[in-house]
């Protein structure tokens, strides 16, 4: 079965706070997990990936840790802005394809 | 270099009315999918084709919807008879080898409505 779970669904952390998002996955054959970043009325972009090789990346104020034994992943956002205010999306490779989690609502107040 | 190019950004269409949704991918890029977003929800995979084939249409509704990626020219994403339910946003991503191993960029979507 191919299922990401996301959570939560919604956050609220005031500026400089460090949101954390988690994902939990199934069993897929594939090495690739990525984080989409969606503000309203635009298409999801790529925000930071991560290969399994590696237990965390970090790019600019953006971490992703992954625990492969527990089939889970997170993204932390150090430094919170009002401009990172936006939906987060996570994704797991299955077969052909990238398999999304429900998405979390980031509001970063300031 | 271009991004993921979508258009219509916007489409309003007539209960039984056709729609067509076109997607230039990335230059270089001969992989394209097509996901579906409903309000408040999250992105639901439709097909994966490369050009001039089909390789994966497990998330195609098996009637009105059809899907093509032709050696010249952008892909098209067709909907035959369109009911209200079909109205959402539907991306496009494009990526250079299979998605599940390397980076995938969406466009900007295009929503359609039907009245």
């Amino acid at each position: 079965q191919q299922q990401v779970k996301q959570s939560p669904q919604s956050l609220i952390v005031q500026k400089g706070g460090i949101p954390i998002i988690n994902c939990a996955y199934e069993n897929t054959a594939f090495d690739y997990f990525p984080w989409y970043q969606q503000f309203p009325g635009k298409g999801p972009a790529l925000l930071i990936a991560i290969r399994p090789d590696v237990s965390e990346k970090k790019e600019g104020r953006f971490t992703i840790s992954f625990n492969k034994s527990a089939k889970q992943f997170s993204l932390h956002i150090m430094d919170s802005q009002p401009g990172d205010s936006a939906t987060y999306f996570c994704a797991a490779p299955y077969g052909n394809k990238l398999v999304f989690g429900a998405g979390t609502i980031l509001r970063v107040k300031s | 270099n271009a991004g993921v190019m979508q258009n219509p950004r916007h489409l309003v269409r007539r209960r039984g009315q056709e729609a067509r949704l076109r997607c230039s991918p990335m230059k270089g890029h001969s992989h394209v999918y097509w996901y579906r977003q409903l309000p408040e929800e999250g992105l639901k995979f439709m097909v994966y084709l490369q050009k001039e084939n089909i390789i994966d249409e497990s998330g195609m509704p098996k009637e009105r919807f059809s899907a093509e990626f032709p050696k010249e020219g952008p892909s098209i994403l067709r909907i035959q008879q369109v009911v209200r339910g079909d109205s959402a946003a539907y991306f496009c991503a494009s990526s250079p080898n299979r998605v599940v191993n390397t980076e995938a960029f969406f466009g900007q979507g295009t929503r359609l409505t039907v009245v």
